[in-house]
């Protein structure tokens, strides 16, 4: 049981490069998540999916993209990459019921030169 | 949801108790207080939440005030490992399937040998 787990770990690129930054959970939940956390701020929520086949917008979600591939993966996408979106991402995925509780992955750490 | 309060550092003994404080006053009757922590470069991880009563768990105490305007984290014994930042949420228990945390900036805890 892996729980979170993302790729890759850290990520350098120029401006204007794409790139797609994955996650998995083998916790059979429903909810998964996507944050960014800049240098010494809270995290902040990008996107959301509730459920397979569907995402909304968080409080930040200019300039990238998701995707809800399955209920295990939920995928963030960087189509043209910004010194700004220089961060750490971290996926979350969450258990319904019970303690109700957000369980995250390790984090990519992306730097947009 | 319910803003928190929460100062911005603390320092604490080693083997000392560590109290972490969190105002609520707008909490409404249906919100809980989650308490998660955030170990330098790592995802955020689940401590413990409570609505009204306290609560302890093999990881902490959260002593919630009978107002529920404010509670308090106990670490009983700090560690060095303990060191990290601590957020204080607050939130529906069940707020759908779609529902989200918001972080603020929490509280810096140093663990001091």
């Amino acid at each position: 049981n892996a729980g979170v787990t993302q790729t890759p770990k850290f990520q350098v690129l120029k401006t204007g490069q794409s790139m797609t930054l994955q996650c998995a959970q083998d916790m059979n939940h429903n909810s998964m998540y996507w944050y960014r956390q800049d240098p010494g701020m809270g995290l902040r929520l990008i996107y959301y999916s509730a459920s397979e086949g569907t995402t909304d917008k968080g409080e930040v979600p200019n300039g990238y993209n998701v995707s809800r591939l399955n209920k295990r993966e939920f995928s963030l996408r960087l189509e043209s990459a910004a010194p700004s979106q220089t961060s750490v991402y971290f996926c979350a995925s969450r258990e319904v019921g019970g303690t109700d509780t957000q369980y995250f992955g390790p984090g990519t750490r992306l730097t947009v030169l | 949801d319910a803003k928190t309060t929460q100062p911005p550092s603390m320092d604490c003994a080693e083997g000392r108790a560590a109290n972490l404080p969190c105002n609520h006053s707008t909490i409404s009757g249906n919100e809980y207080v989650y308490w998660y922590r955030q170990i330098h470069s790592q995802g955020p991880q689940y401590i413990i939440h409570g609505l009204k009563n306290n609560e302890t768990n093999e990881m902490a105490s959260l002593i919630i005030t009978e107002d529920r305007k404010s509670s308090t984290l106990i670490l009983p014994h700090a560690t060095l490992r303990d060191t990290a930042v601590y957020y204080c949420i607050v939130r529906p228990l069940s707020g759908g399937s779609n529902y989200k945390l918001t972080f603020g900036k929490g509280t810096l805890l140093t663990v001091n040998p």
